[in-house]
């Protein structure tokens, strides 16, 4: 049962364009949400959260847009460096105070070209 | 750097063996989680400890089995080892208990293969 989606596997962009990467979610429980990236031979790396009583955060060149009702949440990176070229992740959690019970999608692959 | 480290990298195991995987988190974090991340999937949620109990856990069956020491070290124990077991196995710890939303920090993996 995948309650996260990401339905995109990958993505290529040219550097200094906008990345938009996106995730769909099924369970109306989830209250926080999370982007990881990862590169080959490491761990996941914390990108960007966000709360569902928001709908936007933004950090940098990154930002991400919540969207309750269509259970949809996106990041998105502006400008693309070729540096940001990674698989992202997308992540949500429920309320109930498990807060690393993290479910997550299969990843996007970025590829952002000079 | 995430402050998150664990060991060994890579391991090879055969059919039926148990193992035993470490990770040392970042002084202070006392909830620490394991995940299983399959080829070309994310990450699945094993289970999570806080303050060295099991507070959650995922759909995994009884043969995984961890533990956490006061010293922010926390292991993850799978017996009876099958081939489907093979797979990226992370450790992520968090400052937050339970209620607190705060993001995890991953370490950087253990590769098991099952043979």
């Amino acid at each position: 049962d995948q309650q996260v989606k990401q339905n995109s596997p990958s993505l290529s962009v040219q550097e200094g364009r906008i990345s938009i990467l996106n995730c769909d979610y099924t369970n109306s429980m989830f209250d926080y949400f999370l982007w990881y990236k990862k590169y080959p031979a490491e761990g996941p790396t914390f990108l960007i959260s966000i709360s569902s009583i928001k709908d936007k955060n933004e950090d940098g060149r990154f930002t991400v847009f919540l969207n309750k009702s269509a259970k949809h949440l996106s990041l998105h990176i502006v400008p693309s460096q070729p540096g940001d070229s990674a698989v992202y992740f997308c992540a949500a959690s429920e309320g109930r105070g498990n807060n690393n019970d993290m479910r997550f999608g299969a990843g996007t692959r970025l590829t952002v070209k000079p | 750097e995430t402050g998150v480290t664990q060991s060994p990298t890579h391991l090879i195991k055969t059919r039926g063996q148990q193992v035993t995987l470490r990770c040392s988190s970042q002084s202070g974090h006392n909830t620490v989680s394991w995940y299983q991340q399959a080829l070309g999937q994310g990450p699945q949620f094993i289970f999570q400890y806080y303050r060295e109990e099991e507070n959650g856990r995922g759909n995994f069956p009884p043969r995984f089995s961890g533990l956490q020491f006061p010293n922010y070290s926390s292991e993850l124990n799978v017996n009876a080892l099958e081939l489907d077991d093979s797979a990226l196995y992370l450790c992520a710890s968090s400052l937050g208990g339970p209620g607190q939303n705060t993001e995890a920090f991953f370490g950087q993996g253990t590769r098991l293969t099952v043979v």
